[in-house]
């Protein structure tokens, strides 16, 4: 699978859109990107998942360059119940193993 | 979406025994998977677990160590034998529901060897 770098850690103000990046450069044509939260002491959230297309649910919204080789997470309105650790994960179709890097640790504050 | 149980959520165990977690989903899956949190440390895949036939391993973890069941599409359980304090973790059941794209998570059993 493709690896992923995303950044050690970021600060978030409360209220403001939180824009979180992920590199994938040697992401395949049959590879998602999927990203997840764990917040501590709780098992990872699914927040959204995006083959080639922009997505977007009630949690978030997903921005992949047309090159695939990057992807950027938008919170809209970061609350502090936000701050976690994300995490950009490349999956294989059809075999769905997570490798899970460091992730992003995120800290919303008021 | 899939609503996943995990027993026990917390254990306190003595080293050189062993222990079973069970992962119960609220509807049928295609998937299942175990994984492994090590104290400060990201998730580490241990393996696959397949209905009906002998689950599959990743590299670093091996059957008499980890024993996989899943004897239908809504149950799973993970055994991790002979436990040493290197075994304290939590470990989480995660699956792929029939349908979409989508894999969840459970809460995690969390194990402290003493």
């Amino acid at each position: 699978d493709a690896k992923t770098t995303q950044p050690t850690s970021m600060d978030c103000a409360e209220g403001r859109a939180a824009n979180l990046p992920c590199n994938h450069s040697t992401i395949s044509g049959n590879e998602y990107v999927y990203w997840y939260r764990q917040i501590h002491s709780q098992g990872p959230q699914y927040i959204i998942h995006g083959l080639k297309n922009n997505e977007t649910n009630e949690m978030a919204s997903l921005i992949i360059t047309e090159d695939r080789k990057s992807s950027t997470l938008i919170l809209p309105h970061a609350t502090l119940r936000d701050t976690a650790v994300y995490y950009c994960i490349v999956v294989l179709s059809n075999d769905y193993k997570l490798s899970f890097g460091a992730g992003t640790t995120v800290t919303v504050r008021a | 979406s899939a609503v996943i149980s995990q027993k026990p959520s917390r254990d306190i165990c003595q080293r050189g025994t062993s222990l079973t977690i069970q992962c119960q989903v609220d509807s049928q899956v295609t998937m299942m998977f175990w994984y492994r949190q090590q104290p400060g440390q990201s998730l580490t895949l241990i393996a696959t677990a397949n209905q009906g036939s002998e689950a599959t391993y990743e590299s670093g973890f091996v059957i008499d160590k980890f024993p996989i069941s899943r004897p239908n599409l809504t149950f799973s359980t993970l055994t991790v034998s002979n436990m040493s304090p290197e075994d304290s973790s939590i470990y989480l059941c995660s699956v792929r529901p029939s349908s979409g794209n989508t894999i969840y998570f459970g809460e995690g059993s969390w194990l402290t060897v003493v």
